[in-house]
């Protein structure tokens, strides 16, 4: 059974950072695209950002692009999160998702099949 | 970037059908994905491929996607449909995933 468990969410005051974790289990960890996506109180879901199986690709929202970082370790099974200059309107429920698809040379045909409960992470003062 | 526009809500009677739409420019041109969310829970995918159906999922979810729109129909609708629906594309211009606004779907 897929299992993804995400942690490391909190009260956090602006300009502060923080790391959140995914730990993955029940698949082949490292044959898979891994992402966060976020969902602000009451909002819709962002995407946040994608790491590719050996993390040679990385993507990152504008939003948040020079402030977080993705990162893997397969040998843990884990997903991370590094966030930095943190800002109120990054309060939200982080979810991490592995991936399914693949690209081709013009076109990507990727879509999340499982996610995990989420993190919550609150920034305010 | 790449807009996926749906509407905010829809109300269905039971055993009616809900049509959901996600529109987007050419979007007929991309793979669309639909996620089904309930409150307090992460979302669920229902439909992949546009049309496809992961095992578990009622055959009740069915999708297209043709021009500027892809739509998610639900047929026989149930109170436990009842929950906020989105729709995912990739946008090749921002090589970023996007999802759609969401829509509520209300089961009368």
């Amino acid at each position: 059974e897929v299992q993804l468990v995400e942690s490391g969410g909190g009260l956090v005051q602006p300009g502060r950072s923080l790391r959140l974790s995914c730990a993955a289990s029940g698949f082949t960890f490292d044959d898979y695209a891994m992402h966060w996506v976020r969902q602000a109180p009451g909002k819709g879901l962002e995407w946040v950002s994608g790491i590719s199986w050996n993390s040679g690709s990385i993507g990152y929202a504008d939003s948040v692009k020079g402030r977080f970082t993705i990162s893997r370790d397969n040998a843990k099974n884990s997903l991370y999160l590094q966030m930095n200059s943190l800002r109120a309107e990054d309060t939200a429920l982080y979810y991490c998702a592995k991936v399914v698809g693949y690209c081709s040379s013009t076109s990507c045909y990727v879509y999340f099949d499982y996610w995990g409960q989420g993190t919550l992470v609150t920034v305010s003062s | 970037s790449y807009v996926l526009t749906q509407p905010p809500s829809v109300s269905v009677a039971p055993g009616k059908t809900a049509r959901i739409t996600c529109g987007g420019n050419n979007i007929g041109s991309k793979s669309v994905h639909w996620y089904q969310q309930k409150p307090g829970q992460a979302p669920v995918l229902v439909i992949y491929y546009d049309s496809d159906r992961p095992s578990g999922i009622p055959e009740r979810f069915s999708g297209s996607n043709s021009g500027n729109t892809a739509t998610l129909t639900i047929s026989r609708v149930e109170a436990g449909d009842e929950a906020d629906y989105y729709c995912q594309v990739w946008d090749s211009s921002s090589d970023h995933q996007v999802f759609g606004t969401g829509t509520k779907v209300t089961v009368l």
